[in-house]
């Protein structure tokens, strides 16, 4: 099973954008797909995005069309999200995660928080 | 999209006795269902995948059911760490995958 590590906490102002990252260890990255879920304050769980690092393809949830990039880097086990146009209601805890083949997520990371704040 | 529709939004039970939580979806995910524990301040925990299938490292007082649009979770007798917020996540139709809103399992 894969352990995931992402990067701490952030502090942005409205309109800038955030880079948060994901290394995975003790699996085999590139067999795994990526996903993106975020958890506002007291909200429960929102699916953001997902790809597959060895294919290099990226899905996005349609609320975030246009908005949110994933990338991974296969050499260093990193994958990457990136949220722009940051607004006060993406004040939330971003949390990777490693999905089944089938779906279903067998590993999260600790969760990174970003807060949105002029 | 697959809506899903958990309930309780809160359940009040005691220790030792049981809970059941319901999710429900809003088309049939066959048994692609999967149920996640979440503690304050923790990433979510994978219980149960399948609609059944207990985690590995799953205590066996975590049972779940059903298939197509109608599940249940269900904790047999409730310890005090299993106190917490279950999701309930479909991953028959995905991208995107979705999740419940949430119960609360509260101590009464």
């Amino acid at each position: 099973q894969v352990q995931l590590v992402q990067s701490g906490a952030e502090v942005k102002k409205p309109g800038s954008s955030v880079r948060v990252s994901c290394k995975a260890s003790g699996g085999t990255f590139n067999t795994h797909t990526i996903s993106w879920v975020r958890q506002a304050p007291g909200q429960g769980l929102e699916w953001m995005a997902r790809i597959i690092p060895i294919l290099g393809i990226a899905n996005y949830a349609q609320k975030f069309q246009g908005r949110v990039t994933i990338t991974a880097d296969k050499s260093t086990s990193t994958a990457y999200m990136e949220l722009g146009s940051l607004r006060s209601g993406d004040t939330a805890v971003y949390f990777c995660a490693s999905l089944t083949q089938s779906g279903f997520i067998d590993s999260w990371g600790q969760g990174t928080l970003v807060t949105v704040s002029s | 999209e697959i809506v899903m529709t958990q309930s309780p939004a809160t359940l009040s039970v005691s220790p030792g006795e049981r809970a059941t939580l319901s999710c429900r979806a809003s088309q049939s995910v066959s048994s692609n269902l999967a149920w996640y524990q979440q503690k304050p301040g923790q990433a979510p925990r994978l219980l149960i995948y399948g609609a059944s299938t207990r985690a590995t490292g799953i205590p066996a007082r975590f049972s779940g059911s059903g298939s197509g649009t109608e599940f249940t979770l269900t904790i047999s007798s409730l310890q005090s760490e299993d106190f917490a917020v279950y999701y309930c996540q479909q991953y028959n139709t995905w991208p995107p995958i979705t999740f419940g809103q949430g119960t609360r399992l509260e101590i009464k």
